[in-house]
């Protein structure tokens, strides 16, 4: 049962280029989340999905910073128009349906390093 | 909104010693969850252990163990016999099921550091 597979670990862009980070959930694990870190910082949320539906974007820039979870294949988190800012960890972490706190264990990727030239 | 913080940037520990970890939280809700994770200079997260709050038992997990205080809102890890592979950034975080926000919220971080 592979893990949470989060893809590219590692991406180079040029500022004002695009950024797409992918993630997919372990099997059976309808909830994913991303976060980000900044160097030398915790993690930071920003998007909660379930499939075809955004939960919570609280944590979401409200430019340039997209996510979508569609009803076949990954989690796709787009970053527009990068800055020198972007420039961090992204993390993706997926749980299964709720039910006897399973919802509350997240399972993290191994994260998508973005680097901003 | 709850917050986790997290005092202690660095600690530093000599192998086969045990350290604790500092944690304190802010909520109001009465039902959640409390996690310590660990990230390793792989960068992966890694779950080490979780508290359920209507507990009054701590946690447990082998060399790792908490001391879990609700009225306090305080959240501590404790490594016993301490090993090299457990240098690692160690992060403390909370969810809360019922709010309005069901998203984990991370502390800083305690970098720490195992000594030969």
């Amino acid at each position: 049962n592979a893990g949470v597979m989060q893809n590219p670990r590692h991406l180079v862009r040029r500022r004002g280029q695009e950024a797409r980070l992918r993630c997919s959930p372990m099997k059976g694990h309808s909830h994913v989340y991303w976060y980000r870190q900044l160097p030398e910082e915790g993690l930071k949320f920003m998007v909660y999905l379930q499939k075809e539906n955004i939960i919570d974007e609280s944590g979401m820039p409200k430019e340039r910073f997209s996510a979508e979870f569609p009803k076949e294949g990954p989690s796709i988190l787009r970053i527009q128009q990068v800055v020198r800012g972007d420039s961090a960890a992204y993390f993706c972490a997926s749980s299964p349906l709720a039910g006897n706190g399973g919802a509350n264990v997240l399972t993290f990727g191994a994260g998508s390093r973005l680097t901003v030239l | 909104a709850q917050t986790v913080t997290q005092s202690q940037p660095e600690m530093s520990v000599q192998e086969a010693e045990t350290v604790t970890l500092s944690c304190t939280y802010d909520t109001s809700e009465n039902n959640y969850y409390l996690f310590w994770y660990k990230q390793p200079p792989s960068r992966q997260m890694i779950l080490v252990i979780r508290q359920e709050a209507y507990k009054q038992q701590n946690a447990t997990e082998n060399r790792f163990s908490v001391n879990f205080q609700k009225a306090a809102k305080s959240f501590s890890l404790k490594i016993s016999d301490s090993q090299l592979g457990d240098t690692a950034m160690y992060f403390c975080a909370f969810i809360s099921p019922s709010g309005s926000a069901r998203q984990l919220t991370f502390g800083s971080g305690t970098q720490l550091t195992v000594l030969p």
